[in-house]
Order: C-alpha cells, then structure tokens, then sequence
C-alpha cells in the first residue's frame, strides 16, 4: 500500500486566497483525521470522519476552516480566506477505525506558508 | 480530561549512549499508549505500542517502553542511540470509544557525534 497521500507537499499563497488540501487515506481504513502542527501548539487534532462523517470537528479554529470527505477515499481540508496565522504543517492519518486499539498511519504533511 | 506530558522538550545525548524519554497521562480508565517519531520533514511513524498484556513493549528500530500504571508513565528506552535517531518524539493516549489521539507537545532528541 502506499500509504496516506497528502497534495500537495507544499503551498505558497497570499492572505485572503483560498487554499485546498487534500488527502487519500489507506484503502480499507475507516477513519480520517486532520491534524495541524505549529511550534506554538504542537500538533492539534482539527477533525475527525468516521465512514466519510465528521465525528469530531471541535478542533476546528473557526468558520474559514471546513473539511468534507465525500467518499472513503478522498477527503479535503480548505481554509478560505486564509491568514498568515495559519501557516502550519497538516497532516492527515488514517485508521482501521475499530472500536479500540487503533493506529493511526499519518502522511507526509503539507506545509502552508500564507504571506 | 485526558492529557499526556512529556517533560522534557529536548533533551542531547551521545551516540551510543542510553535514551530514556518520559511521557505520564492522566486518563481515568486503562489506556491505549503510543509512541510515534517524526523525523525532519516528515509525518509521524509509530515506534509502539500498548494496549494490554506484557507492561514492556518492543518496537522498531531498537526501541522499548515500559508502562507503570502506579507512576502513570510510558517511558520510551533504547539502550545505545544511533545518529539517525535524532527526530522528535511523541507519546500519545487514545480516548477509549472515541478513536482520537491526544499527543504530547514532544520532545526533540539531538544525538552529538
């Protein structure tokens, strides 16, 4: 398996644009986290899916941040309009999403420089 | 709530000296722990875990750690670093029924020559 693929790996963009990340989780895998790491705050948990619905989205900074994931494969992460303070890496894992015990496989990150 | 602590935020040691890493958590019930690396530019690579049995677990690259449930501790050994271990180091508990993570803000291990 190829593990969980993150697009792109890095982005540039200017305060106001509207940025999209995206994320292919590990085929079988049933639940899908987004992440966010900063030196500041370390790495937060943004969202969580389970089968494609959003269980947990407290972490989620506020309204110019949502994610979707339409179907088991894919999901996205946008930020419109984006600031500067939301430069960070973001990664995306994935899990088997049993009950207990899960692991959680994590992507290589994308990092958003917002100038 | 549910919390993990990592008290040390970097810590130096000598190739081919030993590591210890200290992580403590505050749950209520009996945990599910990890511990990941991420190296420089990287995502977060699970070193091992636990969820029951044996209190001392083996992981990849030569690593270990041993659960204390009286101290509320899952600290990660190795008995002698290597220069590639240098990366930073994160403890986690899973919230049990809820499928979610809580990390420690890490601790960064330089390895000197």
């Amino acid at each position: 398996d190829a593990g969980v693929i993150q697009s792109p790996r890095h982005e540039v963009t200017e305060m106001g644009q509207e940025v999209t990340l995206r994320c292919k989780p590990i085929s079988g895998h049933n639940s899908l986290f987004w992440y966010r790491q900063t030196m500041m705050r370390g790495l937060e948990l943004l969202i969580y899916f389970n089968n494609n619905v959003p269980i947990d989205d407290s972490g989620m900074p506020e309204d110019r941040f949502s994610a979707k994931m339409p179907n088991a494969s894919f999901s996205t992460l946008k930020i419109q309009p984006s600031e500067p303070r939301d430069s960070a890496v973001y990664f995306c894992a994935s899990s088997p999403g049993t009950p207990w015990g899960n692991i959680q496989y994590f992507g290589a990150g994308t990092r958003l420089s917002v100038l | 709530a549910q919390s993990v602590t990592q008290p040390d935020i970097h810590i130096t040691v000598s190739e081919g000296a030993s590591l210890e890493l200290r992580c403590n958590y505050s749950y209520g019930a009996t945990p599910y722990l990890f511990w990941y690396v991420q190296s420089p530019g990287q995502g977060l690579q699970l070193l091992l875990k636990y969820f029951s049995g044996d209190t001392l677990v083996q992981g990849i690259k030569g690593f270990e750690a041993e659960f204390k449930r009286s101290q509320s501790s899952f600290n990660l050994r190795k008995p002698s670093v290597h220069w590639s271990d240098a990366a930073e180091y994160f403890c986690a508990v899973e919230v049990q029924g809820a499928q979610k993570l809580v990390f420690g803000q890490g601790t960064r291990l330089t390895i000197n020559p």
